[in-house]
């Protein structure tokens, strides 16, 4: 499958539980980031988003958390449910006119019944 | 309604070719992107245009050129494609810098 050789870190949750997902980013200048969850053979799909001058956001279910001190983003999943299985990504843009973000290298969330 | 939809989204080919995919959004935004996956899953930005003018060009080699005929379309094409460009190029479009760019469902590329 798709997966085969591929090695992301991975979360294993049941179903039912929280999920934590961490990221380290690396620009002390960066002022947005973002939360993509991808499915198999789609595309990045938006999440939530959390600005610098913000160090917690929440949206349905999920919570990003942002710590500028030691450069850490958390996503927080409630209620992790099977379609919540993907691999997530967090990304890091400094705000500039071109929007470059700068992405994660990924997370697997694998959601046990 | 697909926000940003590519075509196609297979395309395999030998190499030595030369290709194209196109995007188009129908999100009304100014800006859009071509991103490069490659086996690992590791994203990253090729090239970005803000109201059809080009304004990031990552280090990507000159056989990729995009094209933006209007503000809804950017289209990438390949010339002479090699083995080493096999991946999932994604094309995406947000409005101004610090907002979501939305994606479009991939365009897996083979070389064979």
């Amino acid at each position: 499958g798709e997966s085969v050789g591929l090695h992301l870190p991975t979360l294993s949750v049941q179903e039912g539980d929280n999920s934590i997902i961490n990221c380290a980013y690396s620009n002390s200048a960066s002022d947005y980031f973002i939360w993509y969850k991808q499915e198999s053979g789609k595309g990045p799909q938006f999440i939530i988003d959390i600005r610098s001058n913000m160090d917690k956001r929440q949206g349905q279910r999920v919570t990003v958390l942002l710590n500028k001190t030691v450069k850490h983003l958390s996503l927080q999943i409630a209620a992790t449910q099977p379609g919540d299985s993907a691999v997530y990504f967090c990304a890091e843009a400094d705000g500039g006119a071109t929007n470059k973000l700068i992405f994660g290298t990924g997370t697997l969330l694998a959601v046990q019944p | 309604d697909t926000a940003v939809s590519q075509t196609p989204k297979y395309l395999v080919t030998q190499m030595g070719n030369d290709k194209s995919i196109k995007c188009e959004q129908n999100l009304g935004h100014d800006t859009m992107y071509w991103y490069k996956q490659d086996s690992k899953k590791f994203l990253k930005i090729m090239f970005s245009y803000n109201n059809k003018e080009l304004i990031i060009n990552e280090t990507v080699p000159n056989r990729f050129s995009p094209k933006s005929p209007d503000k809804a379309h950017l289209n990438l094409h390949i010339n002479s494609l090699e083995l080493g460009d096999s991946a999932v190029y994604f094309c995406a479009s947000s409005r101004e810098g610090g907002q979501p760019q939305h994606f479009g469902d991939g365009t897996r590329l083979s070389i064979l």
